[in-house]
């Protein structure tokens, strides 16, 4: 069974649409991320939740939204798309045990193409 | 910047040898990672050493932290084709709640 999962896997959109990704997690984590991997690879934290609440929001633009229904879903919802939103983006989850992260466990990714 | 950087930024090794990769980051922190991402997939941690430990072994894995040096390394053994990934390492900065990832090192091992 996969433990964090993220859908869609590929996304192709034209600028200005707006487009969710959804992040499921069966792992019993009680703290959930979204990251960005640009081209260059770099991996940046964008939002973390922890029991639903938002703990990490980074100098993210508002166009970006995450939305936690319940512990085991992040979803990342983004508005008004732009070229430069183009890029990997991977959800990961934790137990955190006590204020320092632990290992994380990561999506496959969601490989976004703004055009 | 948070960023630390990691080196060489591509290693390119024949099977059976040794890699090694560096690790340097700029801050206090509790523990640090290794982490795996082969091509097109998502990231896999590999072992994670705490800032009171100097050594870690895992199978094929050893890695060092030095935080006088705020440095660390992950050597690879007997490397093998499948090894062929990029390997990244992350710290846990002390009061902070997420990791912070360094640039990445692309292995290739050569059959």
């Amino acid at each position: 069974d996969t433990a964090v999962s993220q859908t869609p896997k590929y996304l192709v959109t034209q600028m200005g649409n707006d487009k969710s990704i959804k992040c499921e997690q069966n792992l019993g984590h009680d703290t959930m991320y979204w990251y960005k991997q640009d081209s260059k690879k770099f991996l940046k934290i964008m939002f973390s939740y922890n029991n639903k609440e938002l703990i990490i929001n980074e100098t993210v633009p508002n166009r970006f939204s995450p939305k936690s229904p319940d512990k085991a879903h992040l979803n990342l919802h983004i508005n008004s798309l732009e070229l430069g939103d183009s890029a990997v983006y991977f959800c990961a989850s934790s137990a955190r045990t006590s204020g320092s992260p632990y290992e994380q466990y990561f999506g496959p990714g969601t490989r976004l193409t703004v055009t | 910047s948070q960023q630390g950087e990691e080196d060489p930024q591509a290693l390119s090794i024949q099977e059976g040898e040794n890699a090694t990769m560096n690790c340097s980051y700029k801050t206090s922190i509790n523990n640090l990672q290794w982490y795996r991402q082969n091509s097109g997939r998502g990231l896999v941690h590999l072992i994670l050493i705490r800032s009171n430990e100097r050594e870690k072994h895992s199978g094929r894995l050893r890695v060092t932290l030095d935080t006088s040096k705020k440095s660390s390394s992950l050597l690879i053994t007997a490397s093998r084709a499948a090894d062929t990934a990029s390997y990244f390492c992350a710290w846990a900065q002390t009061g902070a709640n997420n990791l912070f990832f360094g640039t990445g090192t692309r292995l290739t091992v050569i059959p």
